[in-house]
C-alpha cells in the first residue's frame, strides 16, 4: 500500500464550479498535511497546510482533514481556468530513517477547468 | 525574499556519464532537501540535510548518487554513472525547521539520460 494515494484524474470541471480533490494516507501517526499545486513544467508550490481535524479555509481553497478516516481533501470554489494544474497531496510523519520526519507525496491529481 | 536557486535548468547526458546539480537554499533555512520527480509521479525524497549534516538518506541510491552540503548553505547532488532510469526532474527545497511545515521548492533541473 502506498503511503499517500490520490485519484490521478484527470478531473475536469467547468469554470465557476467546485473542484474536489481527495487524498488518503496509510499511517495513523502522520502529523502534518499539505497541498501543493504544480503547473506543467514548473516546481510544486505550497497552497495549503492543515494540522488538525476539521476545515481550514484560505480564499477559494478549503482543506479538510479527518484523521480517523485518514483522509484529506481540497475544495476549490469558483474554479478558474488558471487553477488548471496537478495538485499534489503531501503527508509528514515521523520515520525511523529521519529524526525530523519525512514528507511523502502522492502522485497528484490533474485538474482541468474549462471556460 | 529570494527563492531556492538551482542550476542548471536542463541537462542532457549519455548513460554512464556523470552529472552534478547545484542548489542554494533560502537564506537562513537550515533544512535542505533533494527530491527526484519522475514524469507522472509525485516527488520522492532522496536526501535531507539539517545544516551540513545528513538526517535522512535512506532512499538515496548510494552506489551512484552522492550529495553534500558544505558550510550548511549550498548543496550539490551528483550522479555517477548515470542510468536511463535517472531521467527525471531533480528538485531542491528548503525550510526553516524540518518537514513539520511546508517548504519551498526551487525550479528544478530536468535531467535526460540518453
Amino acid at each position: 500500500q502506498k503511503e499517500v494515494e490520490q485519484n490521478s484524474g484527470p478531473l475536469s470541471v467547468p469554470e465557476g464550479a467546485i473542484a474536489s480533490l481527495n487524498c488518503t494516507y496509510s499511517d495513523r501517526v502522520s502529523q502534518s498535511f499539505f497541498w501543493y499545486r504544480q503547473y506543467s513544467g514548473k516546481s510544486p508550490e505550497l497552497i495549503m497546510s492543515i494540522y488538525s481535524n476539521g476545515d481550514k479555509e484560505d480564499g477559494r481553497f478549503t482543506a479538510q482533514l479527518n484523521k480517523a478516516s485518514q483522509y484529506v481533501s481540497l475544495l476549490i470554489r469558483d474554479s478558474q481556468p488558471s487553477d488548471s494544474a496537478t495538485y499534489l497531496c503531501a503527508v509528514n510523519r515521523p520515520d525511523r530513517g529521519s529524526t525530523l520526519g519525512r514528507l511523502y507525496f502522492g502522485r497528484g491529481t490533474q485538474l482541468t477547468v474549462w471556460p | 525574499e529570494a527563492g531556492v536557486a538551482q542550476s542548471p535548468r536542463y541537462k542532457i547526458i549519455e548513460k554512464r556519464q556523470s552529472v552534478a546539480f547545484w542548489c542554494n537554499p533560502i537564506s537562513g533555512h537550515a533544512t535542505l532537501y533533494w527530491y527526484q520527480q519522475i514524469l507522472g509521479q509525485g516527488p520522492k525524497l532522496l536526501i535531507q540535510f539539517q545544516n551540513n549534516g545528513v538526517v535522512d538518506d535512506s532512499q538515496l541510491p548510494k552506489d551512484r548518487f552522492s550529495a553534500e552540503r558544505l558550510k550548511g548553505v549550498d548543496s550539490t547532488l551528483k550522479i555517477q554513472p548515470a542510468k536511463l532510469e535517472d531521467s527525471a526532474v531533480y528538485l531542491c527545497a528548503s525550510s526553516l525547521v524540518g518537514t513539520g511545515v511546508g517548504y519551498t521548492f526551487g525550479s528544478g533541473t530536468r535531467l535526460t539520460v540518453v
